[in-house]
């Protein structure tokens, strides 16, 4: 089956670790997204990729680091310096320009800080 | 900057009623938008896409508006069922260099039987 797997589905960091999401797609997409979602907020944008090696600041990047070594791989590595990170974590893919394609979304990670 | 809103922020209908969800947004220039559906602690299922050159989509019970240049797209839900219960999101993709989603707050909708 083709589709994006978000692991873990939950995830538990101390205070001053740093922790890694994982998110991997076989849909052959070249886009690749990653989100927070907060209680009574909406959808935020972390980072983005639009082609290996390559990806872009989101909306509220300060905190987290990506990489995009693999098409089919984006991780998304939440420091220390996130002083915040209590959040549900979303992945999400789509073809890349040109053409509006449709994303699809991983069921995503719960992290929570202890 | 593009900016989505949804309104209402939460709906509750009786089952069996027809109801519209309503989103807008700032900037025009969009490639398209999608609506999803959210259940509680899940990822988005993707329900609906309109591309920016369409005016509209349909799927089953569903059918989704969009009004480019008013900023203006709506989701029909036709003969509601209490399964149809569930936080409902609109995301447009902008055009133009690296292709950002913006994502609405969405509407939670519950559904009573």
């Amino acid at each position: 089956d083709g589709g994006i797997t978000q692991s873990p589905k939950y995830l538990f960091r101390k205070e001053g670790q740093n922790v890694t999401l994982s998110c991997e797609q076989n849909l052959n997409h070249d886009a690749m997204y990653w989100y927070r979602q907060d209680p009574g907020q909406g959808l935020r944008l972390i980072y983005y990729s639009q082609i290996v090696n390559d990806f872009q600041k989101g909306d509220i990047a300060e905190g987290y680091s990506v990489s995009r070594e693999k098409k089919e791989s984006f991780p998304l590595t939440v420091t220390s310096a996130q002083k915040n990170p209590t959040a549900f974590y979303l992945c999400a893919s789509s073809i890349s320009p040109p053409g509006g394609s449709e994303a699809f979304f991983g069921q995503g990670t719960r992290l929570t800080v202890v | 900057k593009q900016e989505v809103t949804q309104i209402p922020a939460a709906l509750s209908v009786p089952e069996g009623e027809n109801l519209v969800l309503n989103c807008s947004f700032t900037d025009s220039a969009i490639y398209n938008l999608q609506w999803f559906r959210q259940d509680p602690g899940k990822g988005l299922t993707s329900l609906l896409l309109i591309q920016s050159s369409q005016r509209e989509q349909t799927s089953g019970r569903l059918n989704a508006s969009l009004d480019k240049s008013s900023g203006r797209s709506t989701l029909y839900i036709a003969a509601s069922q209490p399964g149809d219960s569930a936080t409902y999101l609109c995301a447009v993709k902008n055009s133009g260099g690296y292709q950002k989603v913006t994502f609405g707050t969405g509407t939670k909708l519950q559904v009573i039987p």
